[in-house]
C-alpha cells in the first residue's frame, strides 16, 4: 500500500467559518474518497473525487457544504464550508492504488466547531 | 452492497484466539467479504477479505461458511494491540465502485 498524509491533523474552528482539509498521497492512486466519522459512530462515505471533474456526493451531502477538489493523481483537498457544531467529527481520506487493490486511509483529521 | 451484522462488543484474553462472527444473510454470488479494523484515533487498516474460500494472510484468518452467509475473522493469538473496532462489509470486489460501506462493527477489547 501507500502512506496518505493528512493535514491538519486536528483544528478548532469558529461557527460560521470554513476549513480545508489536504490529503496527500506518496503514490500515484486510482480513487480517492472523504468519509466522516462522528463521536462514536461509524463512518460514513461523503463522496468520490474525480481527477480533473466534480466529485461525486452521497445521499445527505452537497457540494455547496463540502467542495472537493483533486487536482491529480496524488492530492485532493475537502473544504468543510461555514461549520456549525454539527460538523465536529474526524474526517477521513481514503484511496485506492489500483482498481484491484484494497483501499487505505490516512490518520484522519479531528475537527471540533465551537 | 449486502448488509453485514456484527456483536457490538467481544472480549478475548490475550494469547488466545479471537473468533469475530459476521452475519450476512443477503449477500449475492458477486460480493466478497472484507475485513477492515480501527485502532482508537487511527484510520481504518485492511486487513483481509475472501469470496467463497477460506483465506489467511500474516494478521488473521477468514472463514466463510459454504452457503456464504456468515462468516468469521480469527486472531490466531490476539494481543493487547489488536484492541479494536472491526467492521465486516460485504461489497463487489472489481469495478468502479469501490467505496466501502461501514456498519458499526464489533468493538474487540483484548485483556491482559
Amino acid at each position: 500500500s501507500a502512506v496518505i498524509s493528512q493535514k491538519p491533523s486536528r483544528d478548532i474552528c469558529q461557527r460560521g467559518t470554513s476549513l480545508t482539509i489536504q490529503c496527500q498521497v506518496d503514490s500515484q492512486v486510482t480513487m480517492m474518497f472523504w468519509y466522516r466519522q462522528q463521536p462514536g459512530q461509524s463512518l460514513t462515505l461523503i463522496a468520490t473525487a474525480n481527477q480533473g471533474s466534480e466529485a461525486t456526493y452521497e445521499s445527505g451531502f452537497v457540494i455547496d457544504k463540502f467542495p472537493i477538489s483533486r487536482p491529480n493523481l496524488t492530492f485532493s483537498t475537502l473544504t468543510v464550508s461555514n461549520m456549525s457544531p454539527e460538523d465536529s467529527s474526524i474526517y477521513l481520506c481514503s484511496a485506492l492504488l489500483t482498481a484491484n487493490t484494497e483501499a487505505f486511509f490516512g490518520q484522519g483529521t479531528r475537527l471540533t466547531v465551537v | 452492497d449486502a448488509k453485514t451484522t456484527q456483536p457490538p462488543s467481544m472480549d478475548c484474553a490475550e494469547g488466545r484466539a479471537a473468533n469475530l462472527p459476521c452475519n450476512h444473510s443477503t449477500i449475492s454470488g458477486n460480493e466478497y467479504v472484507y475485513w477492515y479494523r480501527q485502532i482508537h484515533s487511527q484510520g481504518p487498516q485492511y486487513i483481509i477479505h475472501g469470496l467463497k474460500n477460506n483465506e489467511t494472510n500474516e494478521m488473521a484468518s477468514l472463514i466463510i461458511t459454504e452457503d456464504r452467509k456468515s462468516s468469521t475473522l480469527i486472531l490466531p493469538h490476539a494481543t493487547l494491540r489488536d484492541t479494536a473496532v472491526y467492521y465486516c462489509i460485504v461489497r463487489v470486489g472489481t469495478g468502479a465502485a469501490r467505496q466501502l460501506t461501514f456498519g458499526s462493527g464489533t468493538q474487540l477489547t483484548v485483556l491482559p
